[in-house]
């Protein structure tokens, strides 16, 4: 398995507050991603790094912003939690090689109350 | 844009059933199109990948695919559906501007003794 880690799994928070989810790697792969996943929707990229300090949005970016400040880590904040923000995120890695698949962490499931 | 689409959020089948789920994408040019699993509670992990070497790829666990440019399908299939396929089943195709994966919303396969 790729050595992904994600952290916090699970996370309730209350609306308003700020969120900071981490997703650590271990390959030194360049890419790395943030998805999250609701019912009826798959997954949908949030935002996306090409290397460090390197980072650009996805389809779903709004109230979301992330940091990448060494290779192995790629931070999400939720700056004001929402109660839509509700969902389960998923970070991912890949290679350089435009054919390579990506690798998946286990999910952080944040519960916004 | 590159997309997919999977017909069916459900698909039912009894053990040792055809498994078919469909894939149908959408690319102004040759795609790269992958296949994930998702068991409950879990990341996703890759069934298999067409890159354009070879049309009909197979993957783990029995499953197979195969690239139909004509049809611009990507079906996944499996002769004989085990207990242990129940799951969720996830297409995707690699964004040509960046390396980012655009998923599909997903089948959820259901397997009946």
């Amino acid at each position: 398995d790729a050595g992904i880690t994600q952290s916090p799994r699970h996370k309730v928070t209350e609306t308003g507050t700020p969120v900071t989810l981490r997703c650590h790697q271990t390959e030194n792969h360049r890419y790395m991603y943030w998805y999250r996943q609701d019912p009826g929707h798959g997954l949908r990229l949030i935002h996306y790094s090409y290397g460090v300090k390197d980072t650009d949005k996805g389809e779903v970016s709004d109230g979301y912003s992330v940091s990448r400040s060494k290779t192995e880590d790629f931070l999400l904040t939720l700056e004001s939690a929402t109660s839509s923000q509700t969902s389960v995120y998923f970070c991912a890695i890949s290679e350089r090689e435009r054919r390579s698949e990506a690798f998946f962490g286990q999910g952080t499931r944040l519960t916004v109350v | 844009a590159q997309s997919v689409t999977q017909l069916g959020s459900h698909v039912s089948v009894s053990e040792g059933a055809l498994v078919l789920l469909r894939c149908n994408y959408s690319s102004s040019v040759p795609p790269y199109l992958f296949w994930y699993v998702q068991y409950p509670n879990q990341g996703l992990q890759l069934l298999l990948k067409y890159t354009s070497a070879a049309t009909l790829v197979k993957g783990i666990n029995g499953f197979e695919a195969e690239f139909k440019k004509s049809e611009t399908s990507f079906h996944l299939t499996k002769p004989s559906a085990h207990m242990s396929d129940a799951a969720e089943y996830f297409c995707a195709v690699l964004n040509t501007g960046f390396q980012k994966l655009v998923f599909g919303t997903g089948t959820r396969l259901l397997v009946s003794p």
